[in-house]
């Protein structure tokens, strides 16, 4: 079975640019997650969609950041314009679906895409 | 809101040694689940724990969560040098939104 897919892997970019990620969930998977990971630190949820609907967005900065999930399958994260605090790695993640429609909470991650923003 | 606190930050054992990181949630979690992340790698699923109680193992690892279902721990018994990485524990809040801790970075020192 295919893993998350992400890419790119790396980007470096200057402040004040743009940038965007993409992710392909694993099959069948419907809820689909972007993290995003500072040196040091645990990954935190940025936003959180079930199919193409968002479930959760409280902590995505909205001013530069947005994602959207076409057709519930892959899912691109952008940001625009960045700033020297967004330097991260973002992880997408995908969780299946249970029989009852709630996500089992095992979450499956992708590589992720380190962003380095000078 | 819901906060999940980690400890230690980071940990240093002689390989043989045991290790335990030991999660706490501000709430009550329906379950909690523990990642391990590889240095340069990206999390990867151990195991969930659901039930109050509950204690789980796998060949060297001990998981437990507690009984009020607010904190769990993770324990290894003799580290080796392929347990190095950083242990998170995660729970889900309220319409399944799960949150990380910070993480236990584990250094075995061969």
């Amino acid at each position: 079975e295919a893993g998350v897919a992400q890419s790119p892997r790396y980007k470096i970019i200057e402040k004040r640019q743009s940038v965007a990620f993409w992710c392909n969930p694993i099959s069948g998977h419907a809820t689909l997650y972007w993290y995003q990971q500072i040196l040091g630190q645990g990954p935190k949820l940025l936003i959180q969609f079930q199919n193409n609907g968002v479930v959760d967005d409280s902590q995505l900065p909205k001013d530069r950041f947005s994602a959207e999930r076409l057709k519930g399958v892959d899912s691109t994260l952008k940001i625009q314009p960045a700033k020297l605090e967004d330097s991260a790695v973002y992880l997408c993640a995908s969780s299946p679906r249970t029989s009852g429609g709630a996500s089992t909470g095992e979450l499956f991650f992708g590589e992720g895409s380190r962003l380095t923003v000078l | 809101g819901q906060q999940v606190m980690q400890i230690p930050q980071y940990q240093h054992v002689q390989e043989g040694e045991d290790f335990t990181t030991y999660c706490n949630s501000s709430t009550t979690l329906s379950n909690i689940q523990w990642y391990k992340q590889r240095p340069g790698g990206h999390p990867v699923f151990l195991i969930q724990l659901v039930k109050s109680g509950e204690v789980k193992k796998q060949k060297r690892l001990t998981f437990q969560f507690g009984e009020a279902k607010k904190n769990s721990s993770l324990h290894i018994t003799a580290t080796q040098t392929t347990d190095v990485g950083t242990y998170f524990c995660a729970g889900p809040t309220g319409g399944f939104k799960t949150i990380f801790g910070a993480g236990t970075r584990l250094f075995v020192k061969a």
